[in-house]
């Protein structure tokens, strides 16, 4: 099965820098890939997704990045502001029987320094 | 009004008794899910129903029993609590099968003692 490792586990910038995130997945079939932030306490929330046939995507200030070949994707949020901070999770998915099996990495704990 | 609702948000017990949580969306969405995030925030999946039809279910013990009545809802019974189960039991609906956003609910933190 689909296999998804993420890292760093932890990562510290000040405000204002970038912060990158990124992951490498197993199964050459996936084909869809979100990423999700969740704030302390809080439901983990969509903030971008990524298909198979793009090789990059922009919203703002956060842009996600997708090399099939190699098999990993990266998550760059630019300019970063405290409200930033959150744990982030990149997920894998691959064409289901009517239902989506994301495959979520172990997480990113972002935190931006005022 | 939340589109993914989930009760309750909290649940103190103990080891041996039997529980259950309730999950609605109310987004017309065909698919719902149970994942779980243990103390180390890993957000495992355990099941998936698409219009009331059990799609996935993951290695779950069988004392883990999700009940969809109709596909608004989607149920998890435990029996014969452990330790072990203790964590963040989320809830998430998605539009069909295809690669649409996962919903998720607040989640109910779940206490075995």
């Amino acid at each position: 099965g689909e296999n998804v490792e993420q890292h760093p586990s932890t990562l510290s910038v000040q405000e204002g820098d970038s912060a990158v995130i990124k992951c490498t997945y197993s199964d050459s079939a996936s084909n869809y890939f979100p990423w999700y932030k969740q704030e302390l306490g809080k439901r983990p929330q969509l903030i971008i997704d990524i298909r198979s046939n793009v090789g990059e995507k922009k919203d703002q200030r956060i842009a996600v990045t997708l090399n099939k070949t190699a098999k990993h994707f990266s998550l760059h949020i630019t300019e970063t502001q405290p409200e930033d901070s959150a744990v982030y999770f990149c997920a894998a998915s691959g064409v289901g029987q009517g239902a989506q099996k994301l495959v979520f990495g172990q997480g990113t704990r972002l935190t931006i320094n005022p | 009004d939340t589109a993914v609702s989930q009760t309750p948000k909290y649940l103190v017990t103990q080891m041996g008794n039997d529980k259950s949580i309730k999950c609605e969306q109310n987004l017309g969405h065909d698919t719902m899910y149970w994942y779980k995030q243990d103390s180390k925030k890993f957000l495992k999946i355990m099941f998936s129903y698409n219009n009331k039809e059990l799609i996935i279910n993951e290695t779950v013990p069988n004392r883990f029993s999700p009940k969809s009545p109709d596909k608004a809802h989607l149920n998890l019974h435990i029996n014969s609590l452990e330790l072990g189960d203790s964590a963040v039991y989320f809830c998430a609906s998605s539009q069909g099968g295809g690669h649409s956003p996962l919903h998720f609910g607040n989640g109910t933190r779940l206490t075995v003692t």
